[in-house]
């Protein structure tokens, strides 16, 4: 079955530390996402990619950095410079154009030890 | 730019009874609109979706949507409620086509179930 798989489920993080949070998809679509959901709150736009090799900064990129080498890989690197981290990170693909919806992931709950 | 606004962050119903979730919206184009549901501790489901085709949308799980544009509304409903549909759902706003921007989420309404 085509789907987007996001790994590891749980995740924890030291201070100083960078994470990385990992998002394949098989749909084959141009376009990723990444997004911060935190409790009681919609979702928030951390980072975007419409193509490989390009990416392009969301509303909350501060402290987030990503790569896109390959269409099917959209990997969420968490730094040390993202103070509260604490939260479940979504990723999510889509396919053609802007009016159409995306598919989202099952998360990465990533918390502060 | 778009907005979307969803009218109850908490709906409490009883498994059998009608379910109503409010969404409206505010866009200077015409919009495609979604509503997802997400169940604890999982990713956004995609419910259904309006695209300018027919007003009233029918999804998954026997949900269903009616596009009113004179009303900016595009609120959910199932004439029934189980006790599976307890999540959150999101309604969800396009950007205009063209301008690569991005999708607008709602705050999410919790749906309560109760026997």
């Amino acid at each position: 079955d085509g789907g987007i798989t996001q790994s590891p489920k749980y995740l924890f993080r030291k201070e100083g530390q960078n994470v990385t949070l990992s998002c394949e998809q098989n749909l084959n679509h141009d376009a990723m996402y990444w997004y911060r959901q935190d409790p009681g709150q919609g979702l928030r736009l951390i980072y975007y990619s419409q193509i490989v090799n390009d990416f392009q900064k969301g509303d909350i990129a501060e402290g987030y950095s990503v790569s896109r080498e390959k269409k099917e890989s959209f990997p969420l690197t968490v730094t040390s410079a993202q103070k509260n981290p604490t939260a479940f990170y979504l990723c999510a693909s889509r396919a053609g154009g802007d009016n159409q919806p995306q598919h989202f992931g099952d998360g990465t709950r990533l918390s502060i030890l | 730019a778009q907005s979307v606004t969803q009218l109850d962050s908490h709906v409490s119903v009883s498994e059998g009874t009608p379910v109503l979730l409010r969404c409206n919206y505010s866009s200077s184009y015409s919009p495609s609109l979604f509503w997802y549901v997400q169940h604890p501790n999982k990713g956004l489901q995609l419910l259904l979706k309006y695209t300018s085709a027919a007003t009233l949308v029918k999804g998954i799980n026997g949900f269903e949507a009616e596009f009113k544009k004179s009303e900016t509304s595009f609120h959910l409903t199932k004439p029934s409620a189980h006790m599976s549909d307890a999540a959150e759902y999101f309604c969800v706003v396009t950007p205009q086509l063209g301008t690569a921007s991005k999708l607008t989420f709602g705050t999410g309404t919790r749906l309560q179930v109760t026997l």
